[in-house]
């Protein structure tokens, strides 16, 4: 079975840094490009990140390029996402996915939530 | 900055047929845009129903289906079930990066 497992979300102060990573299992990760998504409490869905399955390729949206970096293990199955200068408006719940090129975002974990207050 | 536009929220009887649009400011959706679509109910991550603008999951209802309409994609539901009700969201690439539309809370009633 397909699973994504997020952790490492908790409460930071506005300028504080915070790693969260994804831990997956159940299929072959060195061959899936990967994925951040968020949802702000009560909003929609944004991008954040993607990164080819060989880290060689990365890209991020305008809101967190310069602050954020995703990163992979592909030997621990493990993607990451290390999150500095933190604003309150990056409050949120994040999602890792596995993205499958540029087409689909296939399967999804439950989430971390990072809550950035003082 | 690009945005893409969905109808904040649409309502439906059971049984009934309901189209859902996702609308670039860039101009026309085209399939190079890859559309998907993802249902999300309250406290549940998204879930995949629709990639590259009509493929569809093995989890995927056979009462959703997707295409290019008038200019965007669509998410339409034929033969609309109570389980149905949820949010649902587009999403668009522009070379590197997606971007979702804002989300359409589509109502059973």
């Amino acid at each position: 079975e397909v699973q994504l497992v997020e952790s490492g979300g908790g409460l930071v102060q506005p300028g504080g840094s915070l790693r969260l990573s994804c831990a997956a299992s159940g299929f072959t990760f060195s061959t899936y490009e990967m994925s951040w998504v968020r949802q702000a409490p009560g909003k929609g869905l944004e991008w954040l990140s993607y990164i080819s399955s060989s880290g060689s390729t990365i890209y991020y949206a305008d809101s967190v390029k310069g602050r954020f970096t995703i990163s992979r293990d592909n030997a621990k199955n493990s993607l990451s996402l290390q999150m500095n200068s933190l604003r309150a408006e990056d409050t949120a719940l994040y999602y890792c996915a596995r993205t499958v090129g540029t087409t689909d975002f296939d399967c999804w974990g439950q989430g971390t939530l990072v809550t950035v207050s003082s | 900055q690009t945005v893409v536009t969905q109808e904040p929220s649409l309502t439906v009887s059971p049984g009934g047929t309901v189209t859902l649009t996702c609308a670039s400011s860039t101009g026309a959706v085209t399939s190079g845009y890859y559309p998907n679509w993802f249902q999300q109910k309250p406290g549940q991550a998204p879930r995949t129903l629709i990639y590259t603008t009509s493929n569809k999951h093995s989890w995927t209802p056979a009462r959703f289906s997707g295409s290019l309409l008038g200019g965007k994609a669509a998410l339409t539901l034929s033969g609309v079930q109570p389980e149905d009700e949820a949010e649902y969201y587009c999403l668009l690439y522009y070379g590197g990066v997606w971007v979702f539309g804002g989300g359409t809370k589509l109502t059973v009633l």
